[in-house]
């Protein structure tokens, strides 16, 4: 097992669809994130959980609806998207005050909305 | 607000040169650290080589180094004796603070190594 797997790797939706894309860790670690990554711009931080805990809220618009339901996985609900929402979404995992910021990712799921 | 900038969005450079890429930083907090992070094409992205703030020596991994200017808020990475695996998408990245992940990230350089 990889340390940070993510599901699936590519998704195409409709504006009107559900779909959710999850995110498990097998590093013991004890905080996971959210990041975006668009063509051309900077990866942007989207949620933080600690210890199953939401910490961040980087100003998500609701369309995007995070879950950690234990310290192994996260998930993000998408509904409504936007086609500006298409992009490479990052997970990620680390141990919480433990070197900060020695994260470790996915490889990403690639997110086309039509 | 915090930024980082790279003004260098593509590079490249011969097997077994040097190669240095550039980072600028902005940040109010007294203690953080910087990072730079590799993204290969369609791989995930892993961590090069850390810098803490409040430590004047610059990190060295191997054949990574980082020139580290605290006060000009300038922290280059420099790899030495370039491998074709190190082409790559490279991103610096500062912390919020020390705790947890909350990294700001720059556009990243989109590094080539040429045979």
């Amino acid at each position: 097992e990889t340390g940070v797997t993510q599901t699936p790797r590519h998704l195409v939706m409709g504006m009107t669809n559900k779909k959710s894309l999850k995110c498990e860790q097998h590093l013991g670690h004890n905080a996971m994130y959210w990041y975006k990554q668009s063509a051309k711009k900077p990866l942007e931080l989207m949620f933080v959980y600690s210890l199953e805990e939401r910490v961040e809220n980087n100003s998500v618009p609701s369309r995007f609806s995070p879950e950690c339901p234990n310290s192994s996985h996260l998930f993000l609900h998408l509904h409504t998207l936007q086609p500006e929402d298409s992009a490479l979404y990052l997970c990620a995992s680390s141990q919480a005050g433990a070197l900060a910021g020695e994260l470790f990712f996915g490889e990403g799921s690639r997110l086309t909305v039509l | 607000a915090q930024t980082v900038t790279q003004s260098q969005p593509e590079m490249s450079v011969q097997e077994a040169e040097t190669v240095t890429l550039s980072c600028t930083y902005d940040t109010s907090e007294n203690n953080y650290y910087l990072f730079w992070y590799k993204q290969p094409p369609s791989r995930q992205m892993i961590l090069v080589i850390r810098q803490e703030a409040y430590k004047q020596q610059n990190a060295t991994e191997n054949r990574f180094s980082v020139n580290f200017q605290k006060a000009a808020k300038s922290f280059s990475l420099k790899i030495s004796d370039s491998q074709l695996g190190d082409t790559a998408m490279y991103f610096c990245a500062l912390s919020r603070g020390t705790s947890y992940g909350k990294l700001t990230f720059g556009q990243g350089t989109i590094l080539t190594v040429h045979p």
